[in-house]
């Protein structure tokens, strides 16, 4: 089955800095590639996605980029502010409505001002 | 997006209680939903797939008698905790997946469950 690994951890910046998450995933098969912020207490948020047909999404200060050879994805957020601090979770899964996403581990972010 | 509620959004109960959690998708019909559990800092692990009008599948380590799962409508799936147990206690999140070539998958905002 499908397995998903992301880097860092915890990741801490000052305000106005970039972040970059990374993520890793096994199954060639694989081809929906979604972002989750999840704050303390709450579900987890959609925050962008990107699917195999397409190297890199941009959604004003968050973009992901995908290297499906290399079987691996980034989030990247520019110019970062307090209220991005959150856990974010990178999932991959085969883009059908059956189908469960798998996670990775997550990543803390800290944006301090 | 489309909008995933649950019921409750947090309970406390006894040790060897059952609990129910309810999962709706509010403005969208979803053929099939998600189940899963969070630890404190951890990631979401998926529990089962729920699938209306039929058995649910349940990943491997998942007691299927322990969480009952009913998926009666295209916009309801229920997880019962039975003879709830204090390492039970954890985040319980539903999601639901819009189906055509969107594939968003919408998640609840969760149910603290805790066991005494």
């Amino acid at each position: 089955g499908e397995n998903v690994e992301q880097h860092p951890s915890t990741l801490s910046v000052q305000e106005g800095d970039s972040a970059v998450i990374k993520c890793t995933y096994s199954d060639s098969a694989s081809n929906y590639f979604p972002w989750y912020k999840q704050e303390l207490g709450k579900g987890p948020q959609l925050i962008i996605d990107i699917r195999s047909n397409v190297g890199e999404k941009k959604d004003q200060r968050i973009a992901v980029t995908l290297n499906k050879t290399a079987k691996h994805f980034s989030l990247h957020i520019t110019e970062t502010q307090p209220e991005d601090s959150a856990v974010y979770f990178c999932a991959a899964s085969y883009n059908q409505a059956g189908t469960a996403l798998i996670f990775g581990k997550g990543t803390t972010l800290s944006v301090s001002s | 997006g489309a909008v995933v509620s649950q019921h409750p959004s947090r309970v406390i109960c006894k040790s060897g209680t059952s609990v129910k959690i309810e999962c709706r998708s509010l403005d969208f019909q979803a053929t099939t939903m998600f189940w899963y559990r969070q630890f404190p800092k951890q990631s979401l692990m998926l529990m089962a797939t729920s699938n209306e009008g039929s058995k649910a599948t349940y990943e491997q380590g998942v007691e299927k008698d322990k969480f009952l799962i009913n998926h009666a409508s295209l916009t309801l799936s229920t997880l019962t905790v039975t003879s709830a147990h204090p390492e039970d206690s954890s985040f319980y999140i539903c999601s639901a997946r819009a189906g055509g070539p969107s594939g968003e998958q919408f998640f609840g905002p969760g149910t603290r469950l805790t066991v005494l």
